[in-house]
């Protein structure tokens, strides 16, 4: 039973370009959220998705940023024109029922810019 | 807003030595309360949860948890440290549906 899955593990990419990060849930998980993590300060939620839906996205930056969770296949979170700024480690995990038991987290992807 | 503080960023400790980390929470609703451990480049790892029931919580490697509803309170102990449990511990709150909150994490160095 495969836990969360996330590719790349790490990601380089000259501002400017764009960011596209993979996410695979738990088999039978249908929730899926993604956090964003900077050095000393912890996890900071950006959205969370089921299937074809957006159910929060209040911690997604206006500008930029994007998230889908399509029938088929995994979760995408799409940063477009890069800046320094978005050099983190960006978490996806998944649930089978909104939380209440806890998540179970991916390794996260580890993005440069450069 | 709801929120999780916890309150010590680094907590050095000698191997052997019993350890609490500390976390209280901001909520006025029923809470659902969570320790996650991370260790160096990998994801968060679920060490122990509190849904309702007992207040004291069992997690996995030795750990513990007492939810304190008057302190608003989730500390996290274990009576005696290993130098496998140098990592980084995060607290969380989640309510029915709402996406877990964190706290900025406590980063438990066990000394030899």
């Amino acid at each position: 039973n495969a836990g969360v899955m996330q590719n790349p593990r790490h990601l380089v990419r000259r501002r400017g370009q764009e960011a596209r990060l993979r996410c695979s849930p738990m088999k039978g998980h249908s929730h899926v959220y993604w956090y964003r993590q900077l050095p000393e300060e912890g996890l900071k939620f950006m959205v969370y998705l089921q299937k074809e839906n957006i159910i929060d996205e209040s911690g997604m930056p206006k500008e930029r940023f994007s998230a889908e969770f399509p029938k088929e296949g995994p979760s995408i979170l799409r940063i477009q024109q890069v800046v320094r700024g978005d050099s983190a480690a960006y978490f996806c995990a998944s649930s089978p029922n909104g939380g209440d038991y806890g998540y179970t987290f991916g390794s996260g992807t580890r993005l440069t810019v450069v | 807003a709801q929120s999780v503080t916890q309150l010590d960023s680094q907590v050095p400790v000698f191997e052997e030595a019993p350890v609490e980390l500390r976390c209280n929470y901001s909520s006025s609703v029923s809470v659902y309360l969570f320790w996650y451990v991370q260790y160096p480049n990998q994801g968060l790892q679920l060490l122990l949860k509190y849904l309702s029931g007992s207040t004291l919580v069992k997690g996995i490697n030795g750990f513990e948890a007492e939810f304190n509803k008057s302190q608003t309170s989730f500390h996290l102990r274990k009576p005696s440290v290993h130098i496998s449990d140098t990592a980084e511990y995060f607290c969380a709150w989640g309510s029915g549906n709402t996406p877990l909150v964190f706290g900025k994490g406590t980063r438990l160095s066990v000394i030899a």
